[in-house]
């Protein structure tokens, strides 16, 4: 079956510009997480969904970040005003369960550039 | 603050070897932990889950052990291959909540 997929691959924007980072998950799985990635470091935590409910928002970095999962399925990541310092790839997983009990399954992520 | 730390950026082996990466944590108390294996430009894929009361766990050539009192995970992969190159995370989750954490990650490279 399909794995989680996320859109788009690449994103070029400008400083100070909104963006929209979209995760479809595997079907049927209620947990949702967003991690951000940067070059040579491990995924940092942003925010966990279990059905439509964020059920942990604290890595979220600053108001400027939100993130929605309206329906329980796919979830949109949303950057207002972005900066220089929000360079970095995206990266959505999805569990069965959450993590505790079945393991995360990551899409390829977004990579984001500010520039 | 919560610390995971993966002891080395980057290990070397030859062909055949045992590779062994480390996991440690501090200020931590971990319920469960895994290990994920990422190559370049690709998101992380799952490779095995130990809980805090389990001591060892094996999946094929591969052996992950989890000290709660050393606060460490020692990841093995015996008979080591080049297509064993990647990146390794290791991942921690507490009890209440299934928020993962990872750590920074141990690039191997496999060397024919």
């Amino acid at each position: 079956g399909a794995g989680v997929s996320q859109t788009p691959s690449n994103k070029v924007t400008e400083k100070g510009k909104y963006v929209e980072l979209r995760c479809d998950p595997i079907s049927g799985h209620t947990a949702l997480y967003w991690y951000r990635q940067s070059l040579g470091q491990g995924p940092e935590f942003l925010i966990y969904f279990q059905g439509t409910g964020a059920a942990d928002d604290s890595g979220l970095p600053n108001d400027r970040f939100f993130a929605v999962r309206p329906e329980g399925s796919v979830s949109t990541l949303k950057i207002q005003r972005t900066e220089r310092g929000d360079s970095a790839v995206y990266l959505c997983a999805s569990s069965l369960m959450g993590a505790s009990n079945s393991p995360l399954h990551f899409g390829n992520g977004t990579r984001l550039t500010v520039t | 603050s919560q610390k995971i730390e993966q002891n080395s950026e980057a290990l070397n082996i030859q062909e055949g070897k045992t590779a062994t990466l480390t996991c440690n944590y501090t200020n931590y108390s971990p319920a469960y932990l895994q290990w994920y294996r990422q190559d370049p430009g690709r998101g992380p894929v799952f490779l095995l889950l130990i809980r805090e009361n389990e001591k060892e766990k094996r999946k094929e050539r591969l052996k992950v052990t989890f000290d709660t009192t050393l606060k460490q995970s020692l990841f093995h992969i015996t008979a080591s291959q080049p297509a064993d190159s990647a990146t390794y995370l290791c991942a921690l989750g507490g009890y209440n909540n299934n928020d993962m954490r990872f750590g920074a990650g141990t690039r191997l490279t496999v060397k024919p």
